[in-house]
């Protein structure tokens, strides 16, 4: 079975200050690892994907396979920052991209 | 380019009604996947369709079904509702050989009353 959990439903931070979001998976084979935004008004969108390892708008996540984690990081908050992110899973191999995802985190980023 | 459409927007129905949702994939996509997001609530996964089939199920039960037209277009058929069917429903499409690229629509608002 495949479980993501992101503890925090809620994170608040100040512009300029250092971001992450945490993000905790569980999957027994090979796992694909996404993080999707979704602004107010806005639909839900890819931000990044484990595979790819860019860095998008200032973002960036490692796998650490150890730890089953992928958390998001930013080093500055921007206030444009401020939406709703979900972290995805999806198995690597096996044809079709069933996405599990995550509860959310809200991120609040305050001037 | 539209990207993906859903329709209706919002939805009203009643125990026991059933109900038909729709989407148009994004120009060039071949494969579409539908979801369910409750509120306060990730979106999970219900099925996939690729080639007019279903490739991919999710712990969903038989009153949830689909189809995919020829022109790659697909519908979400629910029988029976329940109060707990009241959800944002939405699809996503993917680009034919990159099914992890998933672009979704603005969803459908299903309310069972």
């Amino acid at each position: 079975a495949q479980r993501v959990t992101q503890p925090e439903k809620l994170l608040s931070v100040f512009k300029g200050a250092p971001v992450e979001l945490k993000c905790n998976y569980s999957y027994s084979g090979s796992p694909e690892l996404f993080w999707y935004v979704q602004y107010s008004r806005q639909r839900l969108q890819l931000l990044l994907r484990h595979i790819s390892r860019e860095s998008i708008k200032g973002f960036t996540a490692d796998l650490n396979k150890g730890e089953t984690s992928f958390h998001l990081k930013k080093p500055f908050a921007q206030e444009e920052d401020s939406a709703m992110y979900y972290c995805a899973l999806s198995p690597l191999t096996g044809g079709g991209n069933k996405l599990t995802f995550g509860t959310g985190t809200q991120l609040k980023v305050e001037l | 380019d539209a990207g993906v459409t859903q329709s209706p927007t919002h939805l009203i129905k009643t125990r026991g009604q059933q109900v038909t949702l729709r989407c148009s994939p994004k120009s060039g996509h071949d494969t579409v996947s539908w979801y369910q997001q409750a509120l306060g609530q990730g979106p999970q996964f219900i099925f996939q369709y690729y080639e007019e089939e279903e490739r991919q199920r999710g712990n969903f039960p038989d009153r949830f079904s689909g189809h995919q037209f020829p022109n790659y277009s697909s519908e979400l058929n629910v029988n029976a509702l329940l109060l707990g069917d009241s959800a944002l429903y939405l699809c996503a499409s993917s680009p034919p050989g990159q099914s992890y690229e998933q672009y979704f629509g603005p969803g459908t608002r299903l309310t069972v009353t």
